[in-house]
């Protein structure tokens, strides 16, 4: 258990849903992070934010959407959804946003957009 | 731009034996980091090693230890006396001091572990 809690699990979604992701982290950590990892690509990096403030957005496209109301607490807003978009969403967090501190991740969300 | 290339898709080790991860990065930064993560099947990813690129000497955890070969851009995991908790996928990842949160991983290597 690394102190980063994901919820669902597991999400089946058709693609005009609108669902989202839950992480919290229990670390006392001030920057949270949302990852995807699709099958045979490298763990992509998503959002970034640093004491609630989004510092990186890589390009996302909008029907993700982040929220980050606490240092505590990260969602990531699902609408309008692609078949492609179905991957694992990870969720992250470090104790400062620098490079050599060291993220600790949740257990993910396994998406499934039918 | 980081990149980081894991050439092992996958590896396979019998219990008790050693086994070495290869993962070469590109970056043209002086100050950075390398990692190596660990995926279980149960998807947690969990820091395995952590080395600091200006510090000389290869970082160990326990059975775990890299060779970094700064020169060469090298940065391989060394796993000893292999058990069958190992099994999962290996990560390497790398990150920037100084630069944007961004940690660039490789694509990963899978690990069987052989009774």
């Amino acid at each position: 258990e690394t102190g980063v809690t994901q919820t669902p699990r597991h999400l089946v979604m058709g693609m005009t849903n609108k669902k989202s992701l839950k992480c919290e982290q229990h670390l006392g950590h001030n920057a949270m992070y949302w990852y995807k990892q699709s099958a045979k690509k490298p763990l992509e990096l998503m959002f970034v934010y640093n004491f609630k403030e989004q510092t990186e957005n890589n390009s996302v496209p909008s029907r993700f959407s982040p929220e980050c109301p606490n240092s505590s607490h990260l969602f990531l807003h699902l609408h309008t959804l692609q078949p492609e978009d179905s991957a694992l969403y990870l969720c992250a967090s470090s104790q400062g946003g620098t490079g050599k501190t060291i993220q600790y991740f949740g257990a993910g969300t396994r998406l499934s957009v039918l | 731009a980081q990149t980081v290339t894991q050439s092992q898709p996958e590896m396979s080790v019998q219990e008790a034996e050693t086994v070495t991860l290869s993962c070469t990065y590109d970056t043209s930064e002086s100050d950075y980091y390398l990692f190596w993560y660990k995926q279980p099947p149960s998807r947690q990813m969990i820091l395995v090693i952590r080395q600091e690129a200006y510090k000389q000497q290869n970082a160990t955890e326990n059975r775990f230890s890299v060779n970094f070969q700064k020169a060469a851009k090298s940065f391989s995991l060394k796993i000893s006396d292999s058990q069958l908790g190992d099994a999962a996928m290996y990560f390497c990842a790398s990150i920037t001091q100084g630069g944007s949160e961004k940690l660039v991983f490789g694509k990963g290597t899978k690990l069987t572990v052989n009774p």
